[in-house]
């Protein structure tokens, strides 16, 4: 099957503490993007990448880093400066500047112990 | 800055009746509109999407009506039936080819009742 898949789809963070969310992509899909999602707000762009080894920040970077050291891959790290983690993340991606459709993966729950 | 306004925040039909979404927007170098529709704990996926150069798009049961000159879009789902129950976001891409991502509205909670 061809898609994005995120890991894992729960995860738990202890105060202090980095987590990372794992997302791939089999479509040999060039950019790829972070969404947070907190109810009632939409999603907001956390990191965008267009190819490897580069990426952007976009509007909500702060207290989160990435990673792009292959096509498929684009790993989220929630660090500790990110004080208010708790949110639905979503990885998306799309074939190239081109084209508009983003397809998104089943998104990854972060809760804060 | 929100720079998609989306409306209501939540909705709630009956079966077989019209679901009216509608987003508006202030950046003219906008000309990509899509609808994504999510169900609980799954990521959003592609609806339908319009350009500015047309009107009204229709697929099936869901029609997307475009007013460039007032910078407004709206999406209509027809016979609404349960299944729709979900939240809808509007979103808008600038011209350009740039790789930046989507520009979402905050969501359209649509409960349809039986």
């Amino acid at each position: 099957d061809g898609g994005i898949t995120q890991s894992p789809k729960y995860l738990f963070r202890k105060e202090g503490q980095n987590v990372t969310l794992s997302c791939e992509q089999n479509l040999n899909h060039d950019a790829m993007y972070w969404y947070r999602q907190d109810p009632g707000q939409g999603l907001r762009l956390i990191y965008y990448s267009q190819i490897v080894n580069d990426f952007q920040k976009g509007d909500i970077a702060e207290g989160y880093s990435v990673s792009r050291e292959k096509k498929e891959s684009f790993p989220l790290t929630v660090t500790s400066a990110q004080k208010n983690p708790t949110a639905f993340y979503l990885c998306a991606s799309r074939t190239g500047l081109a084209a508009e459709t983003q397809y998104f993966g089943p998104g990854t729950r972060l809760l804060v112990l | 800055q929100q720079q998609v306004k989306q409306s209501p925040q939540s909705l709630i039909v009956q079966k077989g009746g019209i679901s009216i979404i509608n987003c508006a927007y202030e950046n003219t170098a906008f000309d990509y509109f899509p609808w994504y529709q999510q169900f609980p704990g799954k990521g959003p996926a592609l609806l339908i999407a319009i350009r500015p150069d047309v009107s009204e798009k229709k697929e099936g049961r869901f029609t997307i009506s475009f007013n460039k000159s007032a910078k407004q879009f709206s999406l209509h789902i027809m016979d609404s039936q349960p299944g729709d129950s979900a939240t809808y976001f509007c979103a808008a891409k600038e011209s350009g080819g740039g790789a930046d991502g989507l520009t979402f509205g905050k969501g359209t909670h649509l409960i349809i009742q039986p």
